[in-house]
């Protein structure tokens, strides 16, 4: 089983859809968890860190199941600009941060 | 800001040569890393570096050498390339490593390496 595993997309969404990318790890003693973007041919960017509570950033909520090892990040209201691949990273102390496979999503007009 | 740079941007070589890809970051952040990405298999750690003089394999560190004399600075040395190496290499870097929640790593813009 892959460290970190990412729902494999490609999702193809409307314009203003709301869209939910799940992500699990396999670590039981990770510590911290982000989403990055990562847009074609370009680096991957912090999009947020995700933390046990749960975190909101404007349209992109992130969630954290610890007993279920699921990370999630729902995107509302898409924009034709969100359309990425978004990585789920995840980092155990001692250890070094580990990135899932990437989901793509694309938002069409 | 200048942030992390590499260099070169692009790079075609033929099997068998010696190729070192550089990195640049002006934030003296302590770690840095090497990733490769390809498609299928994600960005995969390669070797990284908690502060100069101090590197560590990663994942699939096999025909790869680094070094790190400066914290600046960390270069990724192929020193015989291979077909399989063809990829795109990202460095990054970041402040601690140590996995807290605000511990992100910072990514430069990526080398794109074909070996012919």
């Amino acid at each position: 089983r892959k460290e970190v595993e990412q729902d494999p997309g490609p999702f193809n969404v409307p314009e203003g859809a709301t869209v939910a990318f799940n992500c699990t790890y396999s670590n039981s003693a990770s510590q911290s968890f982000f989403w990055y973007r990562q847009d074609c041919r370009k680096e991957p960017k912090l999009l947020m860190s995700v933390y046990s509570s749960g975190n909101e950033d404007g349209r992109f909520t992130a969630q954290l199941n610890r007993a279920s090892q699921y990370i999630s990040l729902l995107i509302r209201d898409s924009k034709l600009s969100d359309s990425a691949t978004y990585l789920c990273v995840v980092n155990t102390y001692g250890q070094n941060f580990v990135f899932g496979p990437g989901t793509r999503l694309s938002v069409l007009p | 800001d200048a942030g992390i740079t590499q260099s070169p941007r692009y790079k075609i070589t033929e099997t068998g040569r010696q190729v070192t890809l550089m990195c640049h970051q002006t934030w003296s952040h302590s770690y840095m890393f090497w990733y490769r990405q390809d498609l299928g298999h994600g960005l995969r750690l390669i070797y990284y570096s908690a502060a100069a003089d101090i590197t560590d394999k990663g994942e699939v560190p096999d025909g790869y050498v680094v070094s790190r004399s400066k914290t600046e600075n960390f270069p990724l040395t192929l020193e015989s390339a291979t077909r399989s190496q063809t990829s795109v290499y990202f460095c990054a870097s970041s402040p601690w490593g140590t996995g807290g929640a605000t511990d992100t790593q910072y990514f430069g813009p990526g080398t794109r390496l074909t070996v012919l």
